[in-house]
């Protein structure tokens, strides 16, 4: 089982949609989590962090369920410019910070 | 400008030849990691850095090296590249470990 895994998509969906990815993870002892968004094997960029009490910046929303060990990303609203691939980051906690990325899902908003 | 550098941003090359990827960041961040990006592998963690003098390995460190000798630059070694080095390098910044990172615009590295 990969430590972090993802949707790869592509989820595609017309402008003003809702969507939701999940990401789930196999280490139970993470203790950092992320979304970033990537464009077109441009650098990837930090979307937001994902708090234990889950956050909303915006038209995003992130979610971590600790127990089931995965956590969520709900876009509202879709744009246009939201297309672009996700990607779900773990850390894993052993003493040193080592990131797992999962390899990401595509969005595709269409007009 | 809040930034992480790395250059070259485009490098062809042959196997066996030595090179050097640099990376240098102005945010006085702790944490540096150099990360490779494969398609359908998503990113891959190479190597690591916490501190000044202190690195560890990532997921996929065989054929690389680093050095964090001062603490804006973390350059990325290949002693003796071979073609499945080719890949999309980033590497990435935060102020700690704990916290999200920064990313370079990205070097692409094709290794004939």
């Amino acid at each position: 089982r990969k430590e972090v895994e993802q949707d790869p998509g592509p989820f595609n969906v017309p402008e003003g949609a809702t969507v939701a990815f999940n990401c789930t993870y196999s280490n139970s002892a993470s203790q950092s989590f992320f979304w970033y968004r990537q464009d077109c094997r441009k650098e990837p960029k930090l979307l937001m962090s994902v708090y234990s009490s889950g956050n909303e910046d915006g038209r995003f929303t992130a979610q971590l369920n600790r127990a089931s060990q995965y956590i969520s990303l709900l876009i509202r609203d879709s744009k246009l410019s939201d297309s672009a691939t996700y990607l779900c980051v773990v850390e894993s906690r052993s003493g040193t910070y080592k990131y797992i990325f999962g390899t990401g899902t595509r969005l595709k908003v269409l007009a | 400008e809040a930034q992480v550098t790395q250059n070259p941003r485009y490098l062809i090359t042959v196997t066996g030849k030595k090179l050097t990827v640099t990376c240098s960041q102005n945010m006085n961040h702790e944490y540096m990691s150099w990360y490779r990006q494969d398609p359908g592998l998503g990113l891959r963690q190479i190597y690591y850095s916490m501190n000044v003098e202190v690195t560890d390995k990532g997921d996929v460190p065989e054929g690389y090296k680093v050095s964090r000798k001062e603490k804006r630059n973390f350059p990325l070694i290949l002693e003796s590249p071979s073609p499945n080095q080719t890949s999309l390098y980033f590497c990435a910044s935060s102020l700690q470990g704990h916290q999200p990172q920064h990313f370079g615009d990205g070097t692409r590295l094709s290794i004939l």
